[in-house]
């Protein structure tokens, strides 16, 4: 599986956005961008998934560089409920593909009130 | 959210004991899916169940014992343990296998100690 580098924390503020960035610098043409979280004591959650542009949501958005190498999530104005870790995860989209998620460890997201 | 439920939430057990995990999922998916999570590592995909059928098992010791009678349960049988399988187990479930069906939903987990 194609790899993801993500820092391991963030802060923001409430009522702020937030940008979260991902590097994936040897994706493959087929690799499907995911974004999943997982709230304290919860399971981890789907959040947004893209290929080439860019994708919106009620939950986020998705900015994803030209060459496919890097990507960010964006929340657009965070909340105490956006406190969690964040997965930047590759998924390959060709038929066949594995059916792994492969988890990282995420980049924990702190929202100061 | 009640998509995919699992019991118990907590679960206590001797190194001797045999225990069963549940996991239900209401979303009508082919495919489902257990994880652990142990404290600081990531998630761990364990097994992959599709129309019934395991496709993946990811080199988990045979002291785990999933089965799936259906597509809608997913069961994780636990014998003779050791205290370093304690940790949070996830079930996951998804339309299918591969490419944009790849949304996977998770229940809540069972926080899982072995004394």
């Amino acid at each position: 599986d194609a790899k993801t580098t993500q820092p391991n924390s963030m802060e923001s503020n409430e009522e702020e956005p937030v940008h979260l960035p991902c590097n994936h610098s040897t994706i493959s043409g087929t690799d499907y961008i995911h974004w999943y979280r997982q709230l304290p004591s919860q399971g981890p959650e789907y959040v947004i998934h893209g290929l080439t542009s860019n994708v919106n949501n009620r939950m986020a958005s998705l900015a994803i560089a030209e060459d496919r190498k890097s990507s960010t999530l964006i929340l657009h104005r965070a909340t105490l409920r956006d406190a969690a870790v964040y997965y930047c995860i590759l998924r390959d989209g060709s038929q066949g593909g594995s059916e792994k998620l492969v988890f990282g460890k995420g980049t924990k997201l702190t929202v100061n009130p | 959210e009640t998509g995919v439920t699992q019991t118990p939430r907590h679960l206590v057990m001797g190194m001797t004991n045999k225990k069963s995990l549940k996991c239900e999922q209401h979303l009508g998916h082919n495919a489902m899916y257990w994880y652990k999570q142990s404290a600081k590592k990531p998630l761990e995909l364990m097994f992959v169940y599709n129309f019934k059928e395991q496709t993946e098992n990811n080199s988990v010791p045979s002291r785990f014992s999933p089965e799936c009678p259906n597509s809608s349960h997913l069961f994780l049988h636990l014998h003779t343990l050791q205290p370093e399988d304690s940790a949070l187990y996830l079930c996951a479930s998804s339309q299918g296998l591969g490419g944009t069906q790849e949304t996977q939903y998770f229940g809540p987990g069972t926080r899982l100690l072995v004394l």
